[in-house]
């Protein structure tokens, strides 16, 4: 079963909105990651928040991290056409796991011009 | 510094037929990944290499094996293909073990495989 589920599927916004998307996972962590993936494209390391932090920023990237409800948000603020992508979160299997994460699903975004 | 390559980019077999998917890394990172894609999912963890010399099975291993040939490359067997390994293969690679912090990965272009 998947770590992480994203929410929602799909999302469409105008250029200059910004663009939520949630994430939850069952198993405790002590990172959870976002990624991004291009039509066609490898995916693309984002953000990494750590499991003693609850919130973090990386240019037009916020992410947040709520242990007690097993989920994470990636807002991007301020969207640009270039950000339509498919996001995953992504967080370790769990133990020893020498750096496997586990997958979501993903959220389709599209930003229109 | 190229970063994670993958080759071929794009392969159609024939059910029963075999090939050997390449990976390479020249980031010096000790842990490799193969993950397959399929339309709506996520990645599925095929293998795993937590360093040279190591292989693990991950999610979905079946009909699948791997190599670590040497630190820089892991390569991903299909000996005898099927219809439901038509899929796009992700490589990838992270600089040091979870248990260190290093939980980032890199990921290669992917190849496109289609098994008739």
């Amino acid at each position: 079963s998947q770590q992480g589920e994203e929410d929602p599927q799909a999302l469409s916004i105008q250029e200059g909105e910004n663009a939520t998307m949630n994430c939850s996972y069952k198993t405790s962590i002590n990172n959870l990651q976002w990624y991004r993936q291009n039509s066609g494209r490898g995916l693309v390391h984002l953000i990494l928040i750590r499991s003693n932090e609850r919130e973090k920023h990386s240019g037009r990237l916020r992410v947040t991290l709520d242990t007690s409800k097993k989920s994470s948000s990636l807002l991007i603020t301020a969207s640009r056409a270039a950000d339509t992508a498919s996001y995953f979160c992504a967080s370790p299997a769990g133990g020893t796991s020498y750096g496997k994460l586990t997958f979501g699903q993903g959220t389709i975004l599209t930003v229109h011009p | 510094n190229a970063g994670v390559t993958q080759t071929p980019k794009f392969q159609v077999l024939k059910t029963g037929q075999s090939m050997t998917l390449q990976c390479a890394q020249d980031m010096n990172h000790n842990s490799m990944y193969w993950y397959r894609q399929d339309p709506g999912m996520g990645l599925r963890l095929i293998y795993y290499s937590a360093s040279e010399g190591t292989t693990d099975k991950g999610e979905v291993p079946n009909g699948y094996n791997v190599s670590r040939l040497n630190k820089r490359e892991f390569s991903l067997r299909l000996e005898s293909a099927a219809p439901s390994q038509t899929s796009v293969y992700f490589c990838a690679s992270s600089p040091i073990l979870q248990a260190l912090g290093g939980d980032t990965q890199y990921f290669g272009p992917g190849t496109r495989l289609t098994v008739l």
